[in-house]
Parts: structure tokens; C-alpha cells; sequence
């Protein structure tokens, strides 16, 4: 059982260029989200959507753009990469926004 | 104030020793807490949820909930070098139904 999986589990982009991380679920879960993780900062949300067909902006959703392609799957789209967002980006899923979340293994990005 | 808050530490205990982690929170209408632990360059991992007062133990890890004073804390028995790592509280938060994730303790065990 996979859990939560991201792909790509490493990215070096140039200022400017784009980029699509992926991020798929076979938990069954309703909930998704996306995490940046800097340090000394914790986790920030930077999108969520509470079920299919619906997404919501969290603390940090500036230059992020997401989707949520059907259940199982949530991606984040950077349009033009910033050295700011250098970070660690996390997934995760759970049941309802009341259960624990679950994450996937993370995406370690550089804008050089 | 932040909605979570938990002290950054590194807090350091010899091995054997039981580790007390502490965390509180803003909303009174939060309902669901849990504790992560965080290894160096890993995801974080679900290892306590907690729901209700009182206590819950979970093998050497015990949970405690006290909604009247907004705090919840985090008891790790016999510690072990295996358990230094960063704990993350994280607190359901009512107002915009989100989940908030306090910026972690550094806990170090040393043998």
C-alpha cells in the first residue's frame, strides 16, 4: 500500500521556469493538501481541497497554482519559479479535515 | 499569539529518561490533536491522536489533553536515541476547519 506518493522527489529549476509537482492518494481519501516546509518556519499550507472538484487557498498561496484532477490525485503548479520558494514541499491526505493527515515523502525544490 | 506554539528546544534527555513535550493552542473549539514525529529529511509521521481529556497511552507514548487549559502534551517513556527527532503538534482549528502544525520541538536523546 503506497500511502501518498510525490513525484519528483528532486527539482533544480532556474528563476522564471515552471513546474508541475504530482501527488497521488489510493487511500480513498476526500482531503488533500500542500505543504511548504522551510526551516524554523513548521509547515505552512499553501492549498487544500476538501473533496473532489473543490480547492481552497491556505496561509501561503501566492505564485502556486493547484488542481485536483479527480480523488486520487492533487497537484501544485509553480509558473514562474521564484528563489523564495525554495523549500520543501510536502502532500497529504486525510479522511475529513477533522482525522490525522498522512504525508507523502516530499519534494526537495531549488531555484537557482 | 500563534494558533499553535510549542517550545523549539532542542530538549536533551539521557537515555532511559521519560520525555515530556508540550504544546498549546488558540482556539477553544479545537476537538482533534495529534503529534507527529519528524525525522532529519523525512515526512512527518502520525504517531498519536488524541480526541478527548484525559490521557492515551500507545506502547511508551502517552497523550495528554487538557481542553480547559489548551494544552496537549506529548509523554515518551524509556527514551531512546532512535526517538531524537523533531515532534510536531498539530491542532484541528475550528475557524476556517483547518488543521495548524506548531513549528516543532527538537528532541535529542542521548545514550
Amino acid at each position: 500500500n503506497a500511502g501518498v506518493t510525490q513525484t519528483p522527489k528532486f527539482q533544480v529549476l532556474k528563476t522564471g521556469q515552471s513546474m508541475t509537482l504530482q501527488c497521488a492518494q489510493d487511500m480513498n481519501h476526500n482531503s488533500m493538501y500542500w505543504y511548504r516546509q522551510d526551516p524554523g518556519m513548521g509547515l505552512r499550507l499553501i492549498y487544500y481541497s476538501a473533496s473532489e472538484g473543490t480547492t481552497d487557498k491556505g496561509e501561503v498561496p501566492n505564485g502556486y497554482n493547484v488542481s485536483r484532477l479527480n480523488k486520487r490525485e492533487f497537484s501544485l503548479r509553480l509558473e514562474s519559479a521564484a528563489p523564495s520558494q525554495t523549500s520543501v514541499y510536502f502532500c497529504a491526505s486525510s479522511g475529513t479535515d477533522n482525522q490525522p493527515q498522512h504525508f507523502g515523502d516530499g519534494t526537495r525544490l531549488s531555484i537557482l | 499569539q500563534k494558533e499553535v506554539e510549542q517550545n523549539s528546544g532542542p530538549l536533551s534527555v539521557p537515555e532511559g529518561a521519560i520525555a515530556s513535550l508540550n504544546c498549546t493552542y488558540s482556539d477553544r473549539g479545537s476537538q482533534s490533536f495529534f503529534w507527529y514525529r519528524q525525522y532529519s529529511g523525512k515526512s512527518p509521521e502520525l504517531i498519536m491522536s488524541i480526541y478527548s481529556n484525559g490521557d492515551k497511552e500507545d506502547g511508551r507514548f502517552t497523550a495528554q489533553l487538557n481542553k480547559a487549559s489548551q494544552y496537549v502534551s506529548l509523554l515518551i517513556r524509556d527514551s531512546q536515541p532512535s526517538d531524537s527527532a523533531t515532534y510536531l503538534c498539530a491542532v484541528n482549528i475550528v475557524d476556517g476547519n483547518k488543521l495548524v502544525f506548531g513549528a516543532g520541538t527538537i528532541l535529542r536523546v542521548k545514550s
